[in-house]
């Protein structure tokens, strides 16, 4: 069955210095796959999509690649800020339909002043 | 701007008791999800429905059931409720496309 990937543990760093978080998926090659940013008690919110043929997604300070390879996605978060703290949760495409998505667990991220 | 809305977002209820949860969107979108959201486990999906009284078994429907007799509303009721079921519901709607928006979610404690 398709699993997704993301590291429970909470990632710490220091504003101004570039996040990355990992998204890692196994069993499938997804047609696309998604970042959503999740604050406490929160409903998550869509921030970019990565198509299969596409290796890199820019939008301001975020940058997302795939490497269908590795089954990997970075998500990247530059010139960080106290305000990106939040979890970011990682989803893609389900091979069994044209509807659903499957998640991850989300990681935690806290950007110290 | 796009909206979904959620009928609670604190609910405490009682074992075995009937609890509904509603959700309500303003885009005329065709699809509408319910999940569950519970720390380390991330999003799972209990019932989805892509029309009008059209509805699909997500991963985990046991214990939940769902309505959606207008294209705007999807309820999540919870036929009898069980300690087990205290968790986060959240909600969803996905235009015919990809991403999907969520309303702010409902925590619910089941005694």
């Amino acid at each position: 069955s398709q699993k997704i990937e993301q590291n429970s543990e909470a990632l710490n760093i220091q504003e101004g210095k570039t996040a990355t978080l990992t998204c890692n998926y196994t069993n499938y090659s997804p047609a696309y796959l998604q970042w959503y940013r999740q604050d406490p008690g929160r409903g998550p919110v869509f921030l970019l999509l990565i198509r299969e043929n596409e290796k890199e997604k820019r939008k301001e300070r975020l940058k997302v690649t795939f490497d269908t390879t590795l089954k990997q996605s970075l998500f990247h978060i530059t010139a960080s800020q106290p305000a990106d703290s939040a979890t970011y949760l990682c989803a893609l495409d389900r091979m069994d339909s044209n509807y659903q998505l499957i998640w991850g667990a989300g990681t935690k991220l806290i950007i110290k002043p | 701007d796009v909206k979904v809305t959620q009928s609670s977002r604190y609910l405490v209820k009682r074992t075995g008791e009937k609890v509904f949860l509603e959700c309500v969107q303003d885009m005329d979108h065709e699809n509408m999800f319910w999940y569950r959201q519970d720390p380390g486990l991330g999003l799972r999906l209990i019932y989805f429905s892509y029309d009008v009284k059209m509805k699909e078994k997500g991963d985990i429907p046991e214990g939940y059931s769902v309505s959606r007799e207008k294209k705007e509303r999807f309820s999540l009721i919870l036929e009898s409720a069980s300690t087990n079921q205290t968790s986060m519901y959240l909600c969803a709607s996905r235009p015919f496309g990809i991403r999907e928006y969520f309303g702010p979610g409902t925590r619910l404690l089941v005694l």
